[in-house]
């Protein structure tokens, strides 16, 4: 079955920088990958997402970067803002349209 | 607001109790989502429902009962849970047959199992 985690469940972000998180996959089946954030006392909502053909999705502040060689993907903000804040994780989504998490990583934006 | 209400937002109860959890959906979708969230570990999804009917029981026990009246609720009927079960359990809603699956998640009800 597919596996999908972060490399590091904490990253400590000074404010204006740029953060980066990451994510491995272990199975290449999945047609996309979505990117959600979990802020305290609040259920994940979606950020961006990528096609499983595509190597580099751009929204507002937010870049995903899949390299499916190695089978992992970043998301990338820029000038990090202390409501940027919370837990971030990546899922990869099937065929059959079902969705398997990481485990998130935990942003922490210092002033 | 993501469109998804769940009530309580909070619960605590004994392992002889029996309660339930409900979920709201106002945007039209017609499938919906029981996810159990714990501590430093991944989302666990634990139902699915497709337009009411239950298309997905990832082995979940028994103690948890799920039941889907309309396409637009969606309850969780717990009973004789045990302190492991202590968790925050998510409602997610999304759209089957569009071209990708986001899921709208609501807040979520944190439950503590004495």
């Amino acid at each position: 079955g597919e596996s999908v985690g972060l490399h590091l469940p904490t990253l400590s972000v000074q404010e204006g920088d740029n953060s980066i998180i990451n994510c491995a996959y272990s199975n290449s089946a999945s047609d996309y990958f979505i990117w959600y954030k979990q802020e305290s006392g609040k259920g994940p909502q979606f950020i961006i997402d990528i096609r499983s053909n595509m190597d580099k999705r751009q929204g507002q502040r937010v870049t995903v970067l899949l390299n499916k060689t190695v089978k992992h993907l970043s998301l990338q903000i820029a000038a990090t803002q202390p409501g940027d804040s919370a837990v971030y994780f990546c899922a990869g989504v099937d065929s059959w349209g079902k969705l398997q998490f990481g485990a998130g990583t935990q942003v922490v934006v210092t002033p | 607001e993501t469109g998804v209400t769940q009530t309580p937002r909070h619960l605590v109860m004994g392992m002889t109790n029996k309660k339930s959890l409900k979920c709201e959906q106002h945007l039209g979708h017609n499938a919906m989502y029981w996810y159990k969230q714990s501590a430093k570990k991944p989302l666990e999804l634990m139902f699915v429902y497709n337009f009411k009917e239950q298309t997905e029981n990832n082995s979940v026990p028994s103690r948890f009962s799920p039941e889907c009246p309309n396409s637009s609720h969606l309850f969780l009927h717990l009973h004789t849970l045990q302190p492991e079960d202590s968790a925050l359990y998510l409602c997610a809603s999304s759209q089957e047959g569009r071209n990708h699956n986001e899921q709208f998640f609501g807040p979520g009800t944190r439950l503590t199992v004495l």
